[in-house]
Parts: C-alpha cells; sequence; structure tokens
C-alpha cells in the first residue's frame, strides 16, 4: 500500500462544476495535510493546507479532512480551463517533522 | 520578490560525467529540501537541511550528494548521472517556527535533467 494515494485520472469537469479531487494516507499519526497544484512542466504551488477534522474553505478551493477514515479531500468550485493541472496531496507524518509524503497526484481537466 | 531560484533551469549531461544542480533563496528559510520527480510520479524526498544538519533519506543513492553552504545556497550533486536519473529535481524550502512544523513547502522552478 502507496502511503499517500490518489486516483490518477484524467478527471474531466465541464466548466463551472464541482472538482471533487480524493486522497487516502496510510499513517494515522499523520499531522498535516497539503494540496499541491502542478502544470505540466512546473513546479508544485501550494493550493491549501489543513490540520483538524473538517473543511476549511479558501476563495473557490475547501479542502476536507477527516483523520478517522484517513482521508482528506479537495474541492474546487466553478471550476476554470485554468484550473486544469495534476493536483497532489501531500502528508507530513509528523508534529514537527519535515519529511512530507506526496501522491502521484490527480489529473483534472476542465472543459470549457 | 522573495522566492527559490534553481539553476540551471535545464540541463544536459553525458553518462558518467558529474553534474551540479544549484538552489537559492531569498526567504530565509531554515530548511531546504531536494526532491527529485520523474513522469507522472510522485516527488520523491532525496535529502533535507534543517540549518547545517543534513538528514539524507535511506532510499537515496550514494550517487547524490549535497551541499549548504550557508542559509541561501544549497547544491546537488550527482557524481556519476546514469540514464535513470534523468528527471526534474526540485528544490524546495519551509521554515521551522517552533511548536508543530507547519512545513508549507514553496519549490522552486525545477531543473530538468538529461542523461545521454
Amino acid at each position: 500500500q502507496k502511503e499517500v494515494e490518489q486516483n490518477s485520472g484524467p478527471l474531466s469537469v465541464p466548466e463551472g462544476a464541482i472538482a471533487s479531487l480524493n486522497c487516502t494516507y496510510s499513517d494515522r499519526g499523520s499531522q498535516s495535510f497539503f494540496w499541491y497544484r502542478q502544470y505540466s512542466g512546473k513546479s508544485p504551488e501550494l493550493i491549501m493546507f489543513i490540520y483538524s477534522n473538517g473543511d476549511k474553505e479558501d476563495g473557490r478551493f475547501t479542502a476536507q479532512l477527516n483523520k478517522a477514515s484517513q482521508y482528506v479531500s479537495l474541492l474546487i468550485r466553478d471550476s476554470q480551463p485554468s484550473d486544469s493541472a495534476t493536483y497532489l496531496c501531500a502528508v507530513n507524518k509528523e508534529a514537527g517533522g519535515f519529511k512530507t509524503i506526496f501522491g502521484a497526484g490527480t489529473r483534472l481537466f476542465v472543459k470549457a | 520578490d522573495a522566492m527559490v531560484i534553481q539553476n540551471p533551469r535545464y540541463q544536459v549531461t553525458q553518462f558518467g560525467k558529474p553534474v551540479t544542480l544549484s538552489c537559492s533563496q531569498t526567504l530565509n528559510h531554515n530548511v531546504m529540501y531536494w526532491y527529485q520527480q520523474k513522469s507522472s510520479q510522485a516527488p520523491k524526498l532525496l535529502f533535507h537541511y534543517y540549518d547545517k544538519d543534513f538528514n539524507n533519506e535511506a532510499d537515496t543513492p550514494d550517487n547524490f550528494q549535497s551541499r549548504r553552504p550557508n542559509t541561501s545556497f544549497c547544491f546537488l550533486d550527482i557524481r556519476s548521472p546514469g540514464l535513470g536519473d534523468a528527471a526534474m529535481y526540485l528544490c524546495a524550502t519551509s521554515a521551522k517556527t517552533g511548536g508543530v512544523a507547519k512545513n508549507i513547502q514553496y519549490f522552486g522552478a525545477g531543473t530538468r535533467l538529461s542523461v545521454l
């Protein structure tokens, strides 16, 4: 089992729809959770981070964390073609630690 | 603007010819990381520095070395590149500010390494 698992996609949604991206992790003691966006050939860019169970909203983005189910998700409302990218889920395993484990990412395609 | 800068953006080397990739930062972050990312794969942590303390991942090949001469600069040395080392190399930084480290990482643009 991979430490951080994501569906590779591609996930295809029409413009204006909600895109839902999911991630599961194996280490129940994981502390911090991140979503990065990566355009093809570019480096990852932080979108959201979340530490506590529940929802965290920032503009069109909502991160959801359920530690009991070891599940974190990212919702993108009013999806735009410019949101088309690979979304990487990342998990920090230890409080105060530096090691972050990345998932392989989900490719999102927003159709105009 | 404060940022993480990687040079060069593209590097072509020959099989077995040593190569050095560089990373500099103006964020004054005390943690610097090197990742290797191959196509459609997750970034894989090679090592990180917390200030001058070097932390090597257990599965990082000996062929990969790193130097951090000061807070701002960090180098990745590949002593004898093989064809399997062709990848994007990403440098990232984060700030350890006490308590639970948020470990929000800021990435440079990456160096794409080709091995001929």
